[in-house]
This record gives structure tokens, C-alpha cells and sequence, in this order.
């Protein structure tokens, strides 16, 4: 059973529809991260959300952070090609340095 | 600035043999982590380090499976003796120490044990 449960755990749309991607717990974290994980290279920070409530926004991109610090959101708006990917949640329980990983979000734009 | 180094990139090897994995974190950043990738079971963390000290080894799987950061610019993943269960992608990642602080993933081993 993963800590961090992601789903779905795989989206096909076509470009320029809306999608989002929900990362569930039932433990509390004190930050959250979300990468990006590309064929044949490792995962890329996209945002650290740490404050419950929070919302941080990257160009298309929209990440939340609940209020109870247990759950978070990315929306992805008028997705492009470019977005596929794999996505990861990342949750750090205390303010240190040691992630749990989500089991991933594929993402597949078609043009 | 360079970014994390893991060699080799592929490795294909047959069981019983004795792997290393290598990684060169970014320098500056006093975290290590090592992880394992797979299909079934996603992202998991090996073991990491801090300061050159191992500070969690609970996702090591097995006694087959050791790791060592002799020095803060280099770390090793050995396994010894390889089974085909372990064919797997190998991340290596560094961050500074801190609370936030994002980790910066190298390109990863693909491991494959026939």
C-alpha cells in the first residue's frame, strides 16, 4: 500500500483540454513536492507547496496544497504536447530531507 | 553546473554476478539519496545519507544490497550477488540539507539481470 496515492494513474487527452491529477493520504506532511519525470531522465522539481491551503501557480500549471497538509491537486489548463509525462507527488513527513513518492500520474497530450 | 552522474547509464548483466552502481551528487549538497524504479512498484528509496553518514537504510531490500559514500563527492550501490527481480532503474539524487529543499535526480542505471 503506498502512503501517497495517486490518481489516475494514467490520462490520455487531446491538446488544449483541461486535466488534473489528486495526491491522497491519510498521513499529514509538512511540505509536498511534484515532479516531472521525462522517458530515460529522472524527475524534475516542478513546486514545494508547504503551507496548508496553499495554491502556487507555473505558467499552466495550478498546484494545492489541502488545508489539513494530506492531500494535494495539480490542474494542468490548455495542456500542450510538451506536458507528457509522468508526474510525482512527494511527501515529506517531517522538515527534513527524506521524500515518499507517489506511485505516478502518466500524462499523455495528443496533438 | 554539472548535475548528478551516474554511470553506467545501461547495464546488462547475468544473475549471481556482483553490480556496481556509481553516482557523483552535485557538489555542495550534503544529501544522498538512492532509489529504485520499477513499473509495479514506482519510486522507492533505497537508503540515503547525510554528511557522508548512512542515516536511513530501511528500504534496502536485502542483505544482497549494500551502499557506501566514502567521500561527499561519491557514492556506490552494490549488489552482490544480482537476481532477476532486481532489474529495475537506479536513481541517484542530491539536495542540500535543510527543510524544502528539492532533490536533484541523475539519469538513472537501467539494470537489466538475466
Amino acid at each position: 500500500t503506498q502512503l501517497l496515492e495517486q490518481s489516475p494513474q494514467f490520462l490520455s487527452i487531446q491538446e488544449g483540454e483541461n486535466l488534473t491529477v489528486y495526491c491522497n493520504s491519510s498521513s499529514v506532511f509538512s511540505s509536498l513536492q511534484w515532479y516531472r519525470q521525462e522517458p530515460g531522465e529522472g524527475p524534475v522539481l516542478l513546486v514545494t507547496v508547504v503551507t496548508g491551503g496553499e495554491v502556487k501557480k507555473l505558467k499552466r500549471l495550478t498546484f494545492q496544497f489541502g488545508d489539513a497538509r494530506k492531500d494535494s491537486s495539480l490542474h494542468i489548463t490548455a495542456a500542450q504536447p510538451g506536458d507528457t509525462g509522468l508526474y510525482l507527488c512527494a511527501g515529506a513527513i517531517t522538515a527534513g530531507n527524506k521524500l515518499t513518492f507517489g506511485g505516478g500520474t502518466r500524462v499523455l497530450v495528443k496533438p | 553546473d554539472a548535475g548528478v552522474i551516474q554511470s553506467p547509464r545501461h547495464e546488462v548483466t547475468e544473475m549471481g554476478q556482483e553490480v556496481t552502481l556509481r553516482c557523483k551528487p552535485i557538489s555542495g549538497h550534503n544529501s544522498l539519496f538512492w532509489y529504485r524504479q520499477t513499473m509495479m512498484r514506482g519510486l522507492e528509496l533505497l537508503i540515503y545519507f547525510n554528511n557522508n553518514v548512512p542515516i536511513d537504510d530501511s528500504g534496502m531490500p536485502e542483505d544482497r544490497f549494500s551502499a557506501k559514500m566514502p567521500n561527499a563527492s561519491f557514492s556506490t550501490l552494490k549488489i552482490q550477488p544480482s537476481e532477476p527481480r532486481d532489474s529495475a532503474v537506479y536513481f541517484c539524487a542530491s539536495s542540500p540539507t535543510g527543510g524544502y529543499q528539492p532533490q536533484h535526480f541523475g539519469d538513472g542505471t537501467r539494470l537489466s539481470i538475466l
